[in-house]
């Protein structure tokens, strides 16, 4: 079973507005949250991270927002750039435990 | 400074031979992940070590997958024999553990292609 799902497998933006990437999960006991950014042939880079005690947080054009009582967060990205487009995946991990798992990823387009 | 490195980049080799995949993780860091990547499973990780001790391997797929760390910048998975179905972009991480939550940082990949 999929813990953490990303439902939308593409998403395409115009160059200046606002991308919503969404993620939910079904394991309660996940406290910690990460978004991963991947381009083609290279390993993915960590982005942006929240902890279940916060429910938004924000890295420049980069904000996570965290909805405990819906299990779901979503990566906000203001404004958006050509240069932003790459495969952007959810993870997940419980307290104590440093195995994170990973959503599948939602591929991100923003057209100039 | 140097992120993880992994070697080979790409691999290909016929079923049935012996695959090794390498994996140098960033100088300092402790913990040490495999994951492999397909279309159908997405990433998932395979095993994990912490210290050079291996902590959890239930994601190994079977007895032919066998990963080792002999020491603090090394390790390696092998698997023998590989099968068509091996076939997949495997990755490394490294990270700082012990207390915290530290992101873990990725090598670029081996794509393996089994014939």
């Amino acid at each position: 079973d999929q813990q953490v799902k990303q439902n939308s497998p593409s998403l395409s933006v115009q160059e200046g507005r606002i991308s919503i990437l969404n993620c939910d999960y079904t394991n309660s006991m996940f406290d910690y949250f990460l978004w991963y950014k991947k381009y083609p042939a290279e390993g993915p880079t960590f982005l942006i991270s929240i902890s279940s005690i916060k429910d938004k947080n924000e890295d420049g054009r980069f904000t996570v927002f965290l909805n405990k009582s819906a299990k779901h967060l979503s990566l906000h990205i203001v404004p958006s750039q050509p240069g932003d487009s790459a495969v952007y995946f959810c993870a997940a991990k419980k307290g104590g435990s440093e195995k994170l798992v990973f959503g599948k990823g939602t591929k991100l387009t923003v057209n100039p | 400074d140097a992120g993880v490195i992994q070697s080979p980049r790409h691999e290909v080799t016929e079923m049935g031979q012996e695959v090794t995949l390498r994996c140098k993780p960033i100088s300092g860091h402790n913990s040490l992940f495999w994951y492999r990547q397909t279309m159908m499973r997405g990433l998932e990780l395979l095993i994990y070590f912490n210290n050079n001790v291996p902590i959890d391997d239930s994601g190994m797929p079977e007895d032919r997958f066998s990963a080792k760390m002999p020491n603090a910048s090394f390790s390696t998975l092998k698997i023998q024999p590989s099968e068509p179905r091996d076939s997949a972009v495997y990755f490394c991480a490294s990270s700082l553990s012990g207390g915290g939550n530290q992101p873990q940082h990725f090598g670029d990949g081996t794509r393996l292609s089994i014939l």
